[in-house]
C-alpha cells in the first residue's frame, strides 16, 4: 500500500526560531504536487503549501518553505520565525499510485510553539 | 468567493442508525471529495464525485454512499452506523480530475459520535 511517512509525531519550537518538519511519500506518478496542511484545534485543513514535482525551484509562501528532494521522494517543510498561532497538526499529502484517490496523507506532526 | 462549507459541525447517533452529512463546494470548484479522520490519523479518503458520479472510492464498504447534485454540492450517507464510524468527516472540494491542478480545499469537518 502506498504510504506517506511523518516520522516525528511531535515537535516543539520556541517561538520566533525555525523548525522542520520531514515528510516521505512513495508516489510512482510522474508529474505530480505535493502539499502541507495545518489542521489546527479548530479541526479545519488549511492548505499551507504546495509544490509542483516538475518544478526545481523550491516553493515559498512567506514564513514557510519546502525542501523538495524529488529523487529521494522528501517533502520537508521549514518554518522560520515561528508564531503561537503556527501551533497545529501539520499533514503531509501526496498523490496516490491509484487513479481513483485524489490525496494520500500521512499520520502528521503535532507542533507546538513555546513562548 | 465562498469556501467549503459542511453541515451539522457535530452529530450524535446510536449504533444502527443512518446519518446524512452535507458539503457545499467552494465557488469554481465542480469536484468534491470526502474523508475519514479518525481521532490521531490523517484522512482517509471515501470517495469523490464529479458530475454528479462517483469518480474513486477508497477502501470503505458500501453502506457508505453519496450523491452529488447539479449545484455540485453533495452529501455522505451511512447506513448501519457501528461505533467505529466515530470521527470527523471532511469535504474537500477542487477543480476537475485530470486537469493537474487538483488542490483540494476543505470544509470545517462535521464531528460524528456513534454511541
Amino acid at each position: 500500500a502506498q504510504t506517506v511517512t511523518q516520522s516525528q509525531p511531535e515537535m516543539s519550537v520556541q517561538e520566533a526560531e525555525t523548525v522542520t518538519l520531514s515528510c516521505t511519500y512513495d508516489t510512482s506518478e510522474s508529474n505530480y504536487y505535493l502539499f502541507w496542511y495545518k489542521q489546527p484545534p479548530s479541526r479545519q485543513m488549511i492548505l499551507v503549501i504546495r509544490q509542483e514535482a516538475y518544478k526545481q525551484q523550491n516553493a515559498t509562501e512567506n514564513r514557510f518553505s519546502v525542501n523538495f528532494q524529488k529523487a529521494a521522494k522528501s517533502f520537508s517543510l521549514k518554518i522560520s520565525d515561528s508564531q503561537l498561532g503556527d501551533t497545529a497538526m501539520y499533514f503531509c499529502a501526496s498523490p496516490s499510485n491509484s487513479g481513483n484517490t485524489p490525496l494520500v496523507f500521512g499520520k502528521g506532526t503535532r507542533l507546538s510553539v513555546i513562548a | 468567493e465562498t469556501g467549503v462549507t459542511q453541515s451539522p459541525t457535530h452529530l450524535i447517533k446510536t449504533r444502527g442508525q443512518q446519518v446524512t452529512l452535507r458539503c457545499s463546494s467552494q465557488s469554481g470548484h465542480n469536484t468534491v471529495s470526502w474523508y475519514q479522520q479518525a481521532l490521531g490519523q490523517g484522512p482517509q479518503f471515501i470517495f469523490q464525485y464529479y458530475r454528479e458520479e462517483e469518480n474513486g472510492r477508497g477502501n470503505f464498504p458500501p453502506r457508505f454512499s453519496g450523491l452529488q447534485f447539479p449545484n455540485y454540492s453533495s452529501e455522505l450517507n451511512v447506513n448501519a452506523l457501528e461505533l467505529d464510524d466515530s470521527a470527523l468527516y471532511l469535504c474537500a472540494s477542487s477543480f476537475p480530475p485530470g486537469l493537474g491542478e487538483e488542490t483540494q480545499y476543505f470544509g470545517p469537518g462535521t464531528r460524528l459520535l456513534v454511541l
